[in-house]
């Protein structure tokens, strides 16, 4: 079993809909957790850290469930913009930080 | 100010050479880690460096692969007799403290395209 595991999609939506990603983990002793953004062929970006409380940011919502051990995030209206792949990503009590594969979105006119 | 940087962006070289990988972090950063991703595959962990502490090499794949970082700044990642299963892009990436936390966050660079032939 992978240590971070994501549906690698794709998702099509068109522009305007909602649409949600899901990410487990298999470490329960993992304390950090983040989605990253990566456009086609360019490095990954912070899109915004997971805290246990649940954040939301503009368009964006990040939800932590650490009895089940998994991770989401919400993307409101979406925009032509949103179309990249989604990286769940998860540390553990020190520096290693593991990425998911990815959850490829497309969101079309 | 200045991001992550790496050298070269490209690089095409023969199996059986060895080739050397450049970053520089973002100044005034203490921690740099380097991954490696495959086409159409996620963010492999190869070797983690904090301030003057022992790196952390876990996840170097082979005794071909070794790192160092020189003065707490610029790191270099060597690999000898490459291997076609090599070619892949090496990512850099650098945080503030690296010692975790929500607020950790990675910069990356825009990687170096390695190409074994």
């Amino acid at each position: 079993r992978k240590e971070v595991e994501q549906d690698p999609g794709p998702f099509n939506v068109p522009e305007g809909a909602t649409v949600a990603f899901n990410c487990t983990y298999s470490n329960s002793a993992s304390q950090s957790f983040f989605w990253y953004r990566q456009d086609c062929r360019k490095e990954p970006k912070l899109l915004m850290s997971v805290y246990s409380s649940g954040n939301e940011d503009g368009r964006f919502t990040a939800q932590l469930n650490r009895a089940s051990q998994y991770i989401s995030l919400l993307i409101r209206d979406s925009k032509l913009s949103d179309s990249a792949t989604y990286l769940c990503v998860v540390r553990g009590g020190g520096f290693k930080t593991i990425f998911g594969a990815g959850t490829r979105l497309f969101v079309k006119a | 100010g200045a991001g992550v940087s790496q050298s070269p962006s490209n690089k095409v070289t023969e199996k059986g050479k060895d080739v050397e990988l450049r970053c520089d972090p973002i100044s005034g950063h203490t921690a740099l880690y380097w991954y490696r991703q495959s086409l159409g595959q996620g963010l492999e962990f190869l070797i983690y460096f904090q301030g003057n502490s022992a790196p952390d090499k876990s996840g170097l794949p082979s005794d071909r692969f070794s790192a160092e970082r020189t003065g707490g700044s610029v790191s270099t990642l060597t690999i000898q007799r490459t291997q076609q299963e090599d070619s892949a892009v090496y990512l850099c990436a650098s945080s503030l403290e690296g010692r975790g936390g929500s607020t950790d966050t990675q910069y990356f660079g825009p990687g170096t395209r390695l190409t074994v032939l």
